[in-house]
Parts: structure tokens; sequence; C-alpha cells
């Protein structure tokens, strides 16, 4: 079974500059996660859909993030315009849909991250 | 609101010693699950062990065991006879409510 890809690994720009990163979750998972993990802290949560819909973008800094998940397969982070501070590690994940009865429903599989550098 | 906390931030042992990760958390929901991931150097998060709050049942998996007292909030993880390949990160994650919050993370430093 192919795992979650994800795309650029490494990214460096400069502030102000824009970055999308994209991701293919595994085949099959309907929910799919974003998160951002600063050097030396866990990763926290950005948003998560549901096949292409929402369900939680609360902790998304709407000003400049955005993310989209078009016919609930891959979906694309984007930071525009980017600041030192977002300098971190972008994780996808992937699981079952939320609700499943399955025993692995809620075990996230996690791609290799794209690790972005603002300068 | 959940939280997890990791109270050590780098533990180092030697190589066929054991090392014990505490777990602490918070939350309101009453059904959720506890999980506990590692991070190698290579960066991607793997999946160890996942417990439900209605299983306090401890089990043993291979070198991997863990603690869960739901008494005292706690889920704590046992590396046994370690290897070098175990440094890594390792981080408590809390599920419920649809969202999967971590811990900061333990760093292991496993000296051979």
């Amino acid at each position: 079974e192919a795992g979650v890809a994800q795309s650029p690994r490494y990214k460096i720009i400069e502030k102000r500059q824009s970055v999308a990163f994209w991701c293919n979750p595994i085949s099959g998972h309907a929910t799919l996660y974003w998160y951002q993990q600063i050097l030396g802290q866990g990763p926290k949560l950005l948003i998560q859909f549901q096949n292409n819909g929402v369900v939680d973008d609360s902790q998304l800094p709407k000003d400049r993030f955005s993310a989209e998940r078009l016919k609930g397969v891959d979906s694309t982070l984007k930071i525009q315009p980017a600041k030192l501070e977002d300098s971190a590690v972008y994780l996808c994940a992937s699981s079952l849909e939320l609700g499943s009865l399955s025993s692995g429903a809620n075990v996230l599989t996690f791609g290799a991250g794209s690790r972005l550098t603002v300068l | 609101a959940q939280k997890v906390t990791q109270a050590q931030t780098e533990i180092s042992v030697v190589e066929k010693e054991d090392v014990t990760l505490d777990c602490v958390y918070e939350t309101r929901d009453t059904t959720y699950y506890l999980f506990w991931y590692k991070q190698p150097p290579s960066g991607e998060l793997v999946f160890l062990i996942r417990r439900n709050s209605f299983d306090e049942q401890n089990e043993i998996s291979g070198r991997y065991s863990w603690n869960f007292q739901k008494s005292t909030s706690s889920f704590n993880f046992t590396i046994t006879a370690s290897q070098v390949v175990d440094s890594a990160v390792y981080f408590c994650a809390l599920y419920g409510n649809n969202r999967l919050a971590f811990g900061k993370g333990n760093q292991v430093v496993v000296i051979p």
C-alpha cells in the first residue's frame, strides 16, 4: 500500500513570498489532515477535511493560509504571504472516514512532511 | 479542550536499558483514544500503539508496553531493552471529538 505522498520535501522562500504544498493521501482514505510542526514542538492541526468538505479549520490562520481538497482526493495548502514564524514542517496525514466502525478509523498515517524555511 | 503533557524533553539511555515516557492528558470527552507515535530523524510520524478510553488493560507488544491509568489520566510508554534504532522523538496523542492533539514530544537518545 502506497503511503501519504507530499511535495516538495524542502522549500526556502523569503518573507512575503507565497508557497504551496501538495498532498496525496492513501487511496480510500476519506479524511485528510494538515498539521504544522514547529521545531521542538508537537504537530498542531491546521485543517481537517472529510472528502472535500472542511471538518475543522479553527486553528488555520485564514488571513494567510488556505487549503483545498478538490474532488476529495489530493489537497493543497497555500501560504500567502509567508512570515518568518511560518518556518516549520507541514505534515499531511490521512485516515479512514470519520465515524467508520473500522478499528483503524482514527489511526492517522502521516507523510514525510514538507520543510519550509522562511528567510 | 484537549491537552497532552509530556514533561520530559530529552532522555538519554545506554543501549539495552529500559526507558519509560510519561504522558498526562486532559479531556472532557467520555470516549477518546490515546496514541503513541514515533518520529525518527527522517521526519515521518509512525503509529505505534492505540488504546481506547474503555480499555485500561495494559499490554506488551514486542519491546513496547504501556500503562494506561484513567484515574490519574496517564498513558505511559516503555521501551524495553532499548536499541540505537529507538532513537527518535516520541509523541503521545489524544483523539477525541474528531481531533488528534499531540504533546510536545520526548527526544530519546540511545547511546551504543
